[in-house]
């Protein structure tokens, strides 16, 4: 089966730093995508990780394991509009296109 | 340089009828696809389409669902007889190629069945 896990909500101080946990597991990996969604608007693109290791992004870092079936999303800084859920998503093998998403980490920010 | 256009943001009807939402991929995607979130629940693969292609409609509901994306205009999904279980957010993403670059989504339709 096919099955992406995260934390349901988080909750964080503003200037701190925050991990957003997922796993994964499914049938072909062609890469992990992050993405944050604010209350009622579009998924906005985050990261991308395809190999082992981290990306860095200004604020925002990825990293993946895949042996592990495992990504985290880093954020520093924060702010009180990082008050939004992160969604994980993996792509499968193929050219079939479909991202397999988990349920999002609603994260709130406070003063 | 406009980003992925979906419409109506809001769409109502009644159980029965027929809904239809509109994406407009961004300029320059050729690839589109489309998404359901139902309420507390996470995004959903339906469809994936290049133009006058289906590609993958292995998320689509076997019955009352279908979609097109036409050599001219927007790609349409179409939900024929809505029942209240349609009541949903469909969100609409673009992508240059069918490759791995990042998907990029719109505004989305909530769709709400009296």
């Amino acid at each position: 089966g096919q099955n992406i896990d995260q934390p349901t909500e988080m909750t964080a101080t503003e200037g701190a730093i925050v991990q957003i946990n997922c796993t994964y597991q499914t049938s072909g990996f062609n890469g992990l995508f992050w993405y944050q969604q604010h209350a009622g608007e579009a998924p906005t693109f985050l990261s991308y990780n395809v190999l082992d290791g981290l990306e860095e992004k200004g604020r925002f870092s990825s990293f993946l394991s895949r042996s592990k079936g495992y990504s985290y999303l880093l954020l520093k800084e924060l702010q009180m509009k990082d008050s939004a859920s992160y969604l994980c998503a993996v792509k499968g093998s193929g050219n079939t296109g479909k991202l397999i998403f988990g349920q999002g980490t609603t994260l709130q920010v406070k003063p | 340089n406009a980003g992925v256009m979906q419409n109506p943001r809001h769409l109502v009807r009644r159980r029965g009828q027929e809904a239809r939402l509109r994406c407009s991929p961004m300029k320059g995607h050729s690839h589109v696809y489309w998404y359901r979130q139902l309420p507390e629940e996470g995004l959903k693969f339906m469809v994936y389409l290049q133009k006058e292609n289906i590609i993958d409609e292995s998320g689509m509901p076997k019955e009352r669902f279908s979609a097109e994306f036409p050599k001219e205009g927007p790609s349409i999904l179409r939900i024929q007889q809505v029942v209240r279980g349609d009541s949903a957010a469909y969100f609409c993403a673009s992508s240059p190629s069918g490759g791995n670059q990042p998907q990029h989504f719109g505004d989305g339709t909530r769709l709400s069945i009296l």
